[in-house]
This record gives C-alpha cells, sequence and structure tokens, in this order.
C-alpha cells in the first residue's frame, strides 16, 4: 500500500540552526501540507501546496519557514533558524485531487536545544 | 471559519464496554468529516470519513461515525473496546476535497482492564 514517509524519524538541533524536513508524498497525489503537533497539543496546519507553489498558509508559517518540491518525489519543509518553540512532531501528508482524504507520514520529531 | 471541538480531553472506558467519542463542528459551508487515530509515538492513520451519501460511516477496527448535520455533529462509537484501541483520537474538518484539514484538540482514550 502506498504511504508518505518522512525522514528523518528524529532530529536534534541547536537554537539557530537551520534544518530541513523531508517528506516523499504518495506519487499520483497533487497536494501536499505540512502540520505540526507540539507535544500534548493539537495538530495544527502550516502550509498547503498546490501546482508548485503554496496555496495556503497558517499564522505560524513566518519567514522562518519555507517548503520546497525540489523535484518530481520530494516535499521538503525548512526551518531557517530555529527556535525552542519550533521543538515538535511535523507531519507531512499529501492528497490525490477530489478524493476528500489526505495520507499522512508518521512524522519527524524536531527537538530544538 | 471552520472549527472543532472535542469536549473529551479524556475517555475512561473499560475493556469490551461501548464508547462514545464526541465531536462537533462549525461551518458556514458543507464540509467534510474525518476521524484520524494516532497510537502511541506513531503517525496519524484515518479511522473513517463521511464525505457524502449515508450520515452513518464504517470505518477500521470496528469504529463507526454518524453524521448529524443539524445537531453539526460526527461522534464516533465502538461497541466494544479492546486495549488496543488505547490512543489519540482526532475529529477533523475539511471545507473541500483538497482544502486543509483543520483538526480538533483530541480525545485521548484509555481502555481499563
Amino acid at each position: 500500500e502506498p504511504e508518505v514517509t518522512q525522514t528523518p524519524s528524529h532530529q536534534v538541533t541547536q537554537m539557530g540552526q537551520e534544518v530541513i524536513l523531508r517528506c516523499v508524498p504518495i506519487s499520483n497525489h497533487l497536494y501536499f501540507y505540512w502540520y505540526r503537533q507540539i507535544l500534548g497539543q493539537k495538530v495544527e496546519f502550516l502550509v498547503s501546496f498546490y501546482n508548485n507553489e503554496i496555496s495556503e498558509k497558517s499564522e505560524i508559517f513566518d519567514d522562518q519557514f519555507s517548503v520546497e518540491r525540489p523535484d518530481g518525489s520530494n516535499f521538503t519543509l525548512k526551518i531557517r533558524s530555529t527556535k525552542l518553540e519550533d521543538s515538535a512532531m511535523y507531519f507531512c501528508a499529501s492528497s490525490e485531487r477530489g478524493l476528500g482524504e489526505a495520507f499522512f507520514g508518521q512524522g519527524t520529531r524536531l527537538t530544538v536545544v | 471559519a471552520q472549527s472543532v471541538t472535542q469536549l473529551d480531553s479524556q475517555v475512561p472506558v473499560f475493556e469490551e464496554a461501548p464508547v462514545e467519542l464526541r465531536c462537533n463542528y462549525s461551518s458556514s459551508v458543507s464540509v467534510y468529516l474525518f476521524w484520524y487515530v494516532q497510537y502511541p509515538n506513531q503517525g496519524l492513520q484515518l479511522l473513517l470519513k463521511y464525505l457524502s451519501g449515508s450520515t452513518l460511516v464504517k470505518g477500521i477496527n470496528g469504529f463507526e461515525a454518524e453524521f448529524n448535520k443539524s445537531q453539526t455533529s460526527f461522534h464516533l462509537r465502538k461497541p466494544s473496546v479492546h486495549i488496543s484501541d488505547t490512543a489519540e483520537y482526532f475529529c477533523a474538518v475539511r471545507r473541500n476535497r483538497d482544502d486543509k484539514i483543520i483538526f480538533g484538540k483530541g480525545t485521548r482514550l484509555h481502555i481499563l482492564p
């Protein structure tokens, strides 16, 4: 069964460093999303991406964040200068046009120290 | 704007007893509704979805949910829970089939032996 894969599963980084979280969406999907979940809290929408551009972003997704689809398979989330409060689980999701269901990856746990 | 309310942050229930996890949504337009499950230290897995048609939706692992438009609810039920159902359950809403998904705060299902 096709699945969304995320790497790494866990990343520890120092405050102020740049991190790139990687995702491989399901191959025929056209819509891509990033979410985050701070420990013990709700899953929050960060950004959606379609047709090689951002279609929507939340207030959380400020200038420190960027997304890219560098090739036909990867979808990345970059945090330019990490803060302690960026520590969270980050989920990538993808969906096929019009079908309504989004498939989520297993997540990357980011710890900023 | 859409929002999802899960009134119970935690629900304890004895093994083999029935359970209902409550979810209410607010939206000025038609919505698509979902329940996702997150097992400890894992990603988000779709339990079931309501896109259209029958208001009673059956999902995986014996779960079902009923869409009630007049009460703007989408409660999740299972007639007999097992210890393996221990997880966090998230109700979610989507404005259209490709839009971002908005999650509720989650309900932790705690199965008592």
